[in-house]
């Protein structure tokens, strides 16, 4: 059974250009949400998605956007990328009528 | 003063050692707690998880909340060099909601 599945592994942008991130959930689950971590922080919550709808949002500018597709996997949008973007990015599947997170492995970005 | 604080360390510990790792937060509306483990370039894997106060023993592992105190613990026992990673722990108001982390403690059991 497949946990959650993110891509790219890695990846090197340049300041101003645009990246988007993908994550295909944990079988069974129906919620996705989306946490930046920099370099020796904890996960900071940015967004939720549950029923193609975001639900919840963290303090994060609008440059940072997402989508939920009908299978429930989701995609990160950043646009006008910041040096400060450079993080790693998790995605965390739970299953709205249950408590509990599963979290992919993540996306390095760096921003150069 | 952050949500969440956790010291960040770095602690090492000499292997067979009984580790103590330790969050305080702030608001008083958490009632779900965590702890995590972090692989260097993985992402956090779920430990132990605590539903408001009380203690929870796991094999080696034991958690424990005091939320009189705004206060978690998470105690390993036997500590093994595998058990090297950062510790985050990681809390919510209900389920489903945020999850706010503390800095994550990196600890290192040396044999």
């Amino acid at each position: 059974d497949a946990g959650v599945t993110q891509s790219p592994t890695h990846l090197i942008k340049t300041r101003g250009q645009q990246v988007t991130l993908r994550c295909s959930p944990k079988s069974g689950h129906d919620t996705v949400s989306w946490y930046q971590q920099a370099l020796g922080q904890g996960p900071q919550f940015i967004f939720q998605y549950y029923e193609e709808e975001e639900r919840q949002r963290g303090n994060f500018p609008d440059r940072f956007s997402g989508h939920q597709f009908p299978n429930y996997s989701s995609e990160l949008n950043v646009n006008a990328l910041l040096l400060g973007d450079s993080a790693l990015y998790l995605c965390a599947s739970s299953l709205v009528s249950l408590y509990g997170y599963t979290f992919g492995s993540g996306t390095r970005l760096t921003v150069v | 003063q952050k949500e969440v604080e956790q010291d960040p360390g770095p602690l090492s510990v000499p292997e067979g050692a009984i580790v103590s790792l330790n969050c305080t937060y702030s608001n008083s509306a958490f009632q779900y707690f965590m702890w995590y483990r972090q692989y260097s370039r993985k992402g956090p894997e779920l430990l132990m998880y605590t539903y408001s106060s009380g203690n929870k023993e796991d094999g080696r592992f034991t958690a424990q909340v005091d939320k009189s105190s705004k206060y978690i613990s998470l105690f390993i026992r036997d500590s093994q060099p595998s058990d090297s990673a950062t510790y985050l722990c990681a809390m919510s108001e209900a389920g489903n909601t945020p999850l706010v982390f503390g800095k994550g403690t990196r600890l290192s059991v040396i044999a």
